[in-house]
């Protein structure tokens, strides 16, 4: 059975750093590997995806990297702001359903 | 292009009571799901709808949760009698054929169970 674990639970940073969530996944049988943004009391933004056959992502200051045989993802975020807090929720998919770890919840502090 | 839509946005029952919610996909999306995401957890997956039938609805406690999707189109979620542990946010997402591409998240019902 999949699991995804995400590494820490919450993350304090002040702003300008530049910083990097950790993902892992179990069984390394999967399609793609997505990282999502989540607003408080928001629905969840879709921010990178990385195909299986792909090793990373990049948009803006978000770059996605994925290592499918040690079950690991990293979203490394450059010269972090106050507007990044949010929680950062990592999903495989696998099977044609997305497995999501447990978040981790980004603060950005000015 | 409008995104998913849900409501109500926020609800508080008793525990006991039944409670229901809508959700309207994308236009032209032939898969609907339904997420139930307990505080501090990440989304974890109750019902996938492909058009009006249903894929996989093993994770769906099936003595109290129901959901339908009859024109293929909308859907709902009903909770029949509510339990403490059901407060969670319930997220629609849908998708266009559901093989593998992306899937949109609706804001989501928060539901709180008292």
């Amino acid at each position: 059975k999949q699991e995804v674990t995400q590494i820490p639970a919450a993350l304090s940073v002040p702003e300008g750093e530049n910083l990097v969530l950790n993902c892992s996944f179990t069984d390394s049988a999967i399609y793609n590997l997505q990282w999502f943004r989540q607003d408080p009391g928001k629905g969840l933004t879709s921010l990178l995806l990385i195909q299986s056959s792909q090793r990373e992502q990049t948009s803006g200051r978000l770059n996605a990297s994925l290592d499918k045989s040690s079950g690991r993802s990293t979203l490394y975020i450059a010269a972090s702001q106050p507007g990044d807090s949010a929680t950062y929720l990592c999903a495989v998919v696998q099977g044609g359903k997305l497995i999501f770890g447990q978040g981790t919840e980004l603060s950005v502090k000015p | 292009e409008a995104g998913v839509a849900q409501s109500p946005r926020y609800k508080i029952i008793e525990k006991r009571q039944s409670v229901a919610f809508w959700c309207n996909p994308i236009s032209g999306h032939a898969t609907l799901y339904w997420y139930q995401q307990i505080l501090g957890q990440g989304p974890k997956l109750l019902i996938q709808f492909q058009n009006n039938g249903v894929v996989d609805d093993s994770q769906l406690p099936k003595d109290r949760f129901s959901a339908e999707r009859l024109k293929g189109v909308d859907s709902t979620l009903k909770i029949q009698p509510a339990k403490l542990e059901d407060s969670a946010v319930y997220l629609c997402a849908s998708s266009l054929d559901g093989t593998e591409d992306t899937q949109y998240f609706g804001p989501g019902t928060r539901l709180t169970v008292l």
